[in-house]
């Protein structure tokens, strides 16, 4: 079954620390890969998402994401957080053509001022 | 303002009772999800509607009843629930259900609480 990995469920960063958060997958087909952001209190929202092309995807608020193939991952990274980026952040993947959304359990990230 | 509405945003519940969550999206999209979102567990896919049609039932309990009249509405039917049920159910839309187009959106939740 098609699974994906976050490898920390909580991050504690200091602002201006760089960041990067891991996400693996399991499935060996073509994938779409995509980055969620949930702020307290907020809904889930896109922070950037990879269908093809060029492998180092760039989202909103600084935030980018590599996604390589031979590791079956896809890491977030920004390279200097900000205290309003304290957030629970989420990995999903989905095969080319298939409804099956598949979500890491979430890596909650902590920006200490 | 999310273009993903959903009511109520709370939910307190009896394990005899039935009621029912409901989703409004306003972004024009084909395809709406419900999610289930536990407490340190991935969120969970329950259910996929495309163009009105259920598409996809991950292995959810029949005391889940999903519901699609239209494109731009869901709901999602609750009768004799479990306490384990209690999670945060989110509803999400996409343009589509394929490639590029299972960009999701989500609503806020309903947070529910089963006693």
């Amino acid at each position: 079954a098609q699974s994906v990995s976050q490898h920390n469920h909580h991050v504690i960063l200091s602002e201006a620390a760089s960041l990067e958060l891991g996400c693996n997958y399991s499935y060996g087909g073509t994938v779409n890969l995509f980055w969620y952001v949930q702020y307290p209190g907020q809904h889930l929202q896109l922070l950037l998402k990879y269908f093809s092309g060029d492998p180092l995807v760039k989202g909103i608020k600084g935030f980018e994401a590599e996604f390589i193939k031979s590791k079956f991952s896809f890491n977030l990274r920004k390279p200097s957080v900000q205290w309003s980026d304290t957030a629970e952040y989420f990995c999903a993947v989905n095969r080319y053509n298939n409804n099956d959304m598949r979500f890491g359990a979430g890596t909650r990230l902590t920006v200490k001022p | 303002e999310t273009g993903v509405t959903q009511t109520p945003r709370h939910l307190v519940m009896g394990m005899t009772n039935k009621k029912s969550l409901k989703c409004e999206q306003h972004l024009g999209h084909n395809a709406m999800y419900w999610y289930k979102q536990s407490a340190k567990k991935p969120l969970e896919l329950m259910f996929v509607y495309s163009l009105e049609e259920r598409v996809e039932n991950n292995s959810v309990p029949s005391r889940f009843s999903p519901e699609c009249p239209n494109s731009s509405h869901l709901f999602l039917h609750l009768h004799t629930l479990q306490p384990e049920d209690s999670a945060l159910y989110l509803c999400a839309s996409s343009p589509g259900t394929s490639g590029p187009y299972n960009e999701q959106f989500f609503g806020p939740g309903t947070r529910l609480t089963v006693l």
